[in-house]
């Protein structure tokens, strides 16, 4: 059975700093691994979406990377900013449905 | 220009009651879902549906019915609700076959609490 987890469970940083988020998943027969990010009261908004067969997806200052044979990605964010502030998700997808981790909450401060 | 919608926002009511959640989505996708987030933030998926046929139904008390009168369009009814009821409720879609590239979009969320 597939589990996500997520570490660290909540992170805060100061501005401007560059940070890794950490999803690991057990279950290495995945097709795709999604983040995204929840703010509080809010629905979800994809991020990156990374192909079992790519190493990394980049959007702005987010850079996604992915190791399958290990079962980990990484979710760096450069030069953190506090619209930044949120609660990312990792999910892996195993065809049809997503199984998510149990998030990182993150705070960037001024 | 809404890609998921789902009304209403917040559904506040009482213990043994049947209420519905409505969701739909204008990206001409055909599959749906709904996943269910715990009082601890822990998002689980609870149906999917491809071109209005269920796919996925994981162990969902049977309290729980979802129906899709077309592929835009996928409701959720809950009968006899009860206070584990309590969650957020966020129904997503994307475009079956797509493997690898299947990327999944949400909705907003219904906040329900049962009292």
């Amino acid at each position: 059975k597939q589990e996500v987890t997520q570490i660290p469970a909540a992170l805060s940083v100061p501005e401007g700093e560059n940070l890794v988020l950490n999803c690991s998943f057990t279950d290495s027969a995945i097709y795709n691994l999604q983040w995204f990010r929840q703010d509080p009261g809010k629905g979800l908004t994809s991020l990156l979406l990374i192909q079992s067969s790519q190493r990394e997806q980049t959007s702005g200052r987010l850079n996604a990377s992915l190791d399958k044979s290990s079962g980990r990605s990484t979710l760096y964010i450069a030069a953190s900013q506090p619209g930044d502030s949120a609660t990312y998700l990792c999910a892996v997808s195993d065809t049809d449905k997503l199984i998510f981790g149990t998030g990182t909450r993150l705070q960037v401060f001024p | 220009d809404t890609a998921v919608s789902q009304t209403p926002k917040y559904l506040v009511t009482q213990m043994g009651n049947d209420k519905s959640i409505k969701c739909e989505q204008n990206l001409g996708h055909d599959t749906m879902y709904w996943y269910k987030q715990d009082s601890k933030k822990f998002l689980k998926i609870m149906f999917s549906y491809n071109n209005k046929e269920l796919i996925i139904n994981e162990t969902v008390p049977n309290r729980f019915s979802p129906k899709s009168p077309d592929k835009a369009h996928l409701n959720l009814h809950i009968n006899s609700l009860e206070l584990g009821d309590s969650a957020v409720y966020f129904c997503a879609s994307s475009r079956w076959g797509s493997g690898q590239n299947n990327e999944q979009f949400f909705g907003p969320g219904t906040r329900l609490t049962v009292l």
